[in-house]
């Protein structure tokens, strides 16, 4: 069982906000990620991490950014937000499989 | 391009049923295959893994179908129940780096 919290679960915003998702996890993993879901499409890999100060992009281009200064943080920040970023946000770690936290659900009008 | 291909996008079974859900893939450097079932409002949590030495892997109600050669693999659910009633993902990468490459997801209904 994995301990991986995401804030805020919810949130609407408008055109042109800078927003922060917070990912924090208890178990000491070092590997993080971040994916992006759109209804009835796949989980799509937008960045992941193997440890502090590590951080890389993944296989979708985003205009997110990522920062991993401590080993349970791996917050996900967009600067200006789009009514295109309009997505769930999953972070996971893993630790011999991947676990997921519930996800952030983010609208932009 | 999408790496993992899963069919169908959604079926519907009566209790007792066996929803079968298959994937694809290209890419032959992939090795490990999970399969993930999320409920709404919730993240996707494993299910069931295999890895390509093997052919098949059950564990419960759950079973999966792997054929290398074809590259292909799927997810078998026996004697289903209304509580599985939930979107099912297949998922593929290479090596231990759990950089999944995901299929599109299937909606299962199981009706009582």
């Amino acid at each position: 069982e994995a301990d991986i919290y995401q804030t805020p679960r919810y949130l609407v915003i408008g055109t042109g906000k800078k927003i922060t998702l917070e990912c924090s996890q208890t178990m000491g993993h070092d590997k993080m990620y971040w994916y992006q879901q759109d209804p009835g499409m796949e989980l799509h890999l937008i960045h992941y991490s193997y440890g502090v100060n590590s951080t890389e992009k993944g296989d979708l281009s985003s205009e997110s950014t990522v920062s991993r200064i401590r080993t349970e943080h791996f917050p996900l920040t967009l600067e200006s937000a789009r009514p295109s970023h309009t997505s769930q946000y999953l972070c996971a770690t893993s630790h011999g499989e991947l676990f997921f936290g519930e996800g952030s659900r983010l609208t932009v009008l | 391009q999408q790496q993992v291909k899963q069919s169908p996008q959604s079926l519907i079974v009566q209790k007792g049923g066996i929803p079968i859900i298959n994937c694809a893939y290209e890419n032959t450097a992939f090795d490990y295959f999970p399969w993930y079932q999320q409920f709404p409002g919730k993240g996707p949590a494993l299910l069931i893994a295999i890895r390509p030495d093997v052919s098949e892997k059950k564990e419960g109600r759950f079973t999966i179908s792997f054929n290398k050669s074809a590259k292909q693999f799927s997810l078998h659910i026996m004697d289903s129940q209304p509580g599985d009633s939930a979107t099912y993902f297949c998922a593929a990468s290479k090596g231990y780096d759990y950089k999944l490459s995901f299929g599109a997801g299937t909606t299962v209904t199981v009706r009582a």
